[in-house]
């Protein structure tokens, strides 16, 4: 079956080290996106990307970067984490038919603590 | 600035007692409204898309309505196995982008 799949599921690092996370989907949809969960806030917006060698900054993208080389996959990299960018990290995509309303589908999240 | 309010933060019911938990939202030109449910430890699971002003969707247990500022996610007779949180989210118009604004989410406790 088709699915979103996000790696490592936790991680542990130390603050000023560069951190990836990965995200792999086999739906083969155009839109990718990150997110970040924090209690007290809603699903955030980092990044996202409507196709290859397309990449967009949201709603909280300081201190984060995104590529696109592939339909499949949209790695996330924490250039010098920070205590602040400890959180639960969810990447998700979607299919692009035109349609705006398309549904976003989720991964199963990336625990991210940074000391 | 589009925003989403749920409510309430928490609900506790007993097993069968029904229940409604809201989303109201501010936008301009409401291209869709998303309801998830999110387990602990996991993704959020999609559950339903309402589109307009007085579209109804249903999936086993769970309703879902939309009136031009707010939204409804019906619960009846739940059970222990529908404690999750609840989460809403808007797709507004921004620059023909597909960005969703989500909700704090509503956490629903449904106790035997």
């Amino acid at each position: 079956d088709a699915e979103i799949t996000q790696s490592p599921r936790h991680k542990i690092t130390e603050t000023g080290r560069q951190v990836t996370l990965a995200c792999h989907q086999t739906w083969n949809h155009n839109n990718m996106f990150w997110y970040r969960q924090d209690l007290g806030h809603g699903l955030r917006l980092i990044h996202y990307s409507y196709g290859v060698q397309d990449t967009n900054k949201g709603e909280v993208s300081d201190g984060y970067s995104v590529s696109r080389s592939n339909t499949e996959d949209l790695p996330l990299t924490l250039e010098s984490a920070a205590s602040s960018q400890t959180s639960v990290y969810f990447c998700a995509s979607s299919e692009s038919s035109g349609d705006p309303q398309e549904t976003q589908y989720f991964g199963p999240g990336t625990r991210l603590l940074v000391l | 600035e589009d925003q989403v309010t749920q409510s309430p933060e928490a609900l506790r019911l007993q097993e069968g007692e029904s229940s409604s938990l809201n989303c109201s939202y501010t936008v301009s030109g409401l291209r869709g409204l998303f309801w998830y449910r999110q387990d602990p430890g996991k993704g959020p699971e999609f559950l339903f898309t309402l589109y307009s002003a007085g579209e109804e969707k249903e999936k086993e247990r769970l309703k879902a309505t939309l009136t031009k500022k707010e939204s409804f996610l019906h619960i009846t007779a739940p059970k222990p196995e529908d404690s999750a949180t609840y989460l809403c989210a808007v797709q507004a118009p921004q620059g023909g982008s597909e960005k969703l604004v989500f909700g704090k989410g509503t956490k629903l406790t449904v106790n035997p």
